[in-house]
């Protein structure tokens, strides 16, 4: 069984700070995707990232797959209210694997 | 609205009564996905198909679950005499898969919410 572990598991900052939330696995991943969702809603895809050491950059958010494509990080530069939601990390197992393997999410809260 | 829709988004029912939702995925896309969020966690894969085949399912699907596909473009998922742990949301996505060894990026709906009292 494939498992993503992300950290901290909730994440309280003002407005203007930096936050990284992590996703770690023992396992290899074909490719990683980050997801933010509200609460009452499906999950919306921030990013994909398929290569080992890839780095993606979406405005204010840094996203960084793991060399040996174990572990991925999201950093969130000068974080504003709108970045509230939960993040979450999900990973397609193996070579070519289907269904996405989900990490717990880590909430995060930024304060005006 | 290009995105996946689900229907309804939400539903209240008694334990034992049998409830079924509706996915309408993105209309090129060839694989559809369902997974099951309780509150606080990530979601956890159900099913999914290709086309109109259903290819994999999770131990999670206990007999009482049932997915389809018929045509290949919207799916259903009936859940039969409902229990108190079913309540959850329930989240459809879809993706285009274009070969055996590509990689695809799953596309998720706003989910149905399941309240089984």
């Amino acid at each position: 069984t494939q498992l993503l572990e992300q950290s901290p598991q909730f994440l309280s900052i003002q407005e203007g700070e930096n936050l990284t939330v992590y996703c770690n696995s023992s396992s290899v991943f074909s490719s990683l995707q980050w997801y933010r969702q509200e609460p009452g809603e499906g999950p919306v895809l921030l990013v994909t990232v398929v290569t080992g050491g890839e780095v993606k950059k979406l405005k204010r958010l840094t996203f960084q797959f793991g060399d040996a494509r174990k572990d991925s990080s999201l950093h969130i530069t000068a974080a504003q209210p709108g970045d509230t939601g939960l993040y979450l990390c999900a990973g397609v197992p193996g070579a070519a694997g289907n269904k996405l393997t989900f990490g717990g999410g880590t909430r995060v809260l930024v304060k005006p | 609205d290009t995105g996946v829709s689900q229907n309804p988004r939400h539903k209240i029912t008694k334990r034992g009564q049998n409830v079924t939702f509706r996915c309408d995925p993105i209309s090129e896309h060839n694989r559809l996905y369902w997974y099951r969020q309780t509150l606080g966690q990530g979601p956890e894969f159900l099913t999914y198909f290709q086309n109109e085949a259903q290819l994999e399912k999770s131990r999670l699907l206990s007999d009482r679950f049932s997915a389809e596909r018929p045509k290949g473009s919207f799916s259903t998922l009936e859940i039969q005499r409902t229990e108190q742990g079913d309540s959850a949301m329930y989240l459809c996505a879809s993706s285009l898969r274009r070969g055996v060894s590509s990689t695809d990026t799953q596309y998720f709906g706003p989910g149905t919410r399941l309240t089984v009292l």
